[in-house]
């Protein structure tokens, strides 16, 4: 079946501009994840929406950060007033499945100018 | 504080030979180890994963090795391609009570392997 999809797969951006990021998941999925990856650095875990659950919201950097789930698929991360340290590649993750693994979109990279 | 650390950060091994890639973790909470591939401009595919039952997992020429009270694991590629060339994550969770279902995940930092043909 069709994988996780992110969009948009490249965004350029002004310092101060809002943006947002989106995340199509596997149908049937239970629960979907955000995560940010700088350059050179590892995965940074940033939101978790589990079913109806309130979300885990531990891993956001700030309260310019902000996601919503709809509907219990399609989920948006909005990031407010942009800064350059914003600049990184956004991971949405699927978790589902026989398994219970997570499956990871192709990500949003997100660049701040 | 990181939880998970992974080495070494570059592995450079010629074709057929095995690429060993270790992790450590600090949270006994952990029961859920999962590697992850990752090519240039792709989101991380799941490459195998162990749950700590098991001391080995063995799916085709990936190996993970679990040693529980050392607290490490580690991914064993065998007979190694060009092809394996990517950057390989380790990472770990922690069920929920009863056990259905794994939060977040911890990643380390990353490991790029380059096959030399």
């Amino acid at each position: 079946g069709a994988g996780v999809s992110q969009s948009p797969s490249n965004k350029v951006t002004e310092k101060g501009k809002d943006v947002e990021l989106r995340c199509d998941p596997i149908s049937g999925h239970t629960a979907l994840y955000w995560y940010r990856q700088s350059l050179g650095q590892g995965l940074e875990f940033l939101i978790y929406f589990q079913g109806n659950s309130a979300p885990d919201k531990s891993g956001l950097p700030s309260d310019r950060f902000s996601a919503e789930r709809t509907g219990g698929s399609v989920s948006t991360l909005t990031i407010q007033r942009t800064q350059q340290e914003d600049s990184a590649v956004y991971l949405c993750a699927s978790y589902g499945g026989p398994d219970y693994e997570q499956y990871f979109g192709p990500g949003t990279r997100l660049t701040v100018t | 504080q990181q939880q998970v650390k992974q080495s070494p950060q570059s592995l450079i091994v010629q074709k057929g030979g095995i690429s060993i890639i270790n992790c450590a973790y600090e949270n006994t909470a952990f029961d859920y180890f999962p590697w992850y591939q990752q090519f240039p401009g792709k989101g991380p595919a799941l490459l195998i994963a162990i749950r700590p039952d098991v001391s080995e997992k063995k799916e085709g020429r990936f190996t993970i090795s679990f040693n529980k009270s050392a607290k490490q694991f580690s991914l064993h590629i065998m007979d190694s391609q060009p092809g394996d060339s990517a950057t390989y994550f380790c990472a770990a969770s922690y069920s929920n009570a009863g056990g259905t279902s794994y939060g977040k995940l911890t990643f380390g930092q990353g490991t790029i392997l380059t096959v030399h043909p």
